[in-house]
């Protein structure tokens, strides 16, 4: 089972602000870094899946960035809003093996 | 919108008895995953397949769980026996090959195990 950690936790930020957290993954064997968002009660949905060191992809105000040398993605949120209060998760692929981290939970407070 | 699709959404059932949940991936994948939401282990890997081939299934507890393709268009995951350990939500999810466009969920089966 391999090891893939966010931080933080979990995050409160008022509305308008923007936020960040980190999805660590090993730096061997990286085929892709996935990030889902799961709303609560309902399934996780795929945001973004990257496969090339230095790979930036965006949707809206949300963006992530790809260190696959140092094993790291940031998944940033521009002016967040209350609809964005999620889990947002990241997962790390091999091509063979699939695992996801234990997720950022966001709240963002009107 | 293609879905993947979870049968029972809901399942109650008696310590001891067989669960069986179902999955019906979207047409033409042909990668499915089963995971367990647990709450100290967010989603916990059960059983990865593809092209109907398991792929992963350490995370699966072999003495109770197993899981099966028989034929592409189904998934399932059996529980047998059952303990009330067991209660949570499952979730199966599908995609192409390696997951290069990402994986679709379905809504999940909850089981509890009473």
């Amino acid at each position: 089972i391999l090891n893939v950690e966010q931080s933080p936790q979990s995050l409160h930020v008022q509305e308008g602000d923007s936020t960040n957290f980190t999805c660590s993954f090993p730096s061997s064997n990286f085929y892709a870094l996935h990030w889902y968002r799961w709303e609560t009660a309902k399934s996780p949905e795929a945001l973004f899946v990257m496969t090339l060191n230095g790979d930036e992809k965006k949707k809206g105000r949300i963006s992530a960035t790809l260190n696959t040398k140092e094993g790291y993605s940031y998944l940033y949120i521009k002016g967040s809003q209350p609809e964005d209060s999620a889990t947002y998760l990241c997962a790390f692929s091999t091509g063979n093996q699939f695992y996801f981290g234990t997720g950022t939970s966001l709240t963002v407070i009107p | 919108d293609a879905r993947v699709t979870q049968t029972p959404r809901d399942k109650v059932t008696e310590m001891g008895q067989e669960v069986t949940m179902r999955c019906q991936p979207i047409l033409g994948h042909n990668t499915v995953f089963w995971y367990r939401q647990t709450m100290m282990q967010g989603l916990e890997l059960l059983a990865y397949f593809r092209n109907r081939a398991p792929l992963d299934d350490s995370g699966m507890p072999k003495d109770r769980f197993s899981a099966e393709m028989p034929d592409a268009t189904l998934a399932t995951l059996k529980i047998q026996p059952s303990e009330p350990r067991d209660s949570a939500v499952y979730f199966c999810a599908s995609g192409w090959d390696r997951g290069d466009y990402g994986y679709t969920f379905g809504s999940g089966t909850r089981l509890t195990v009473v």
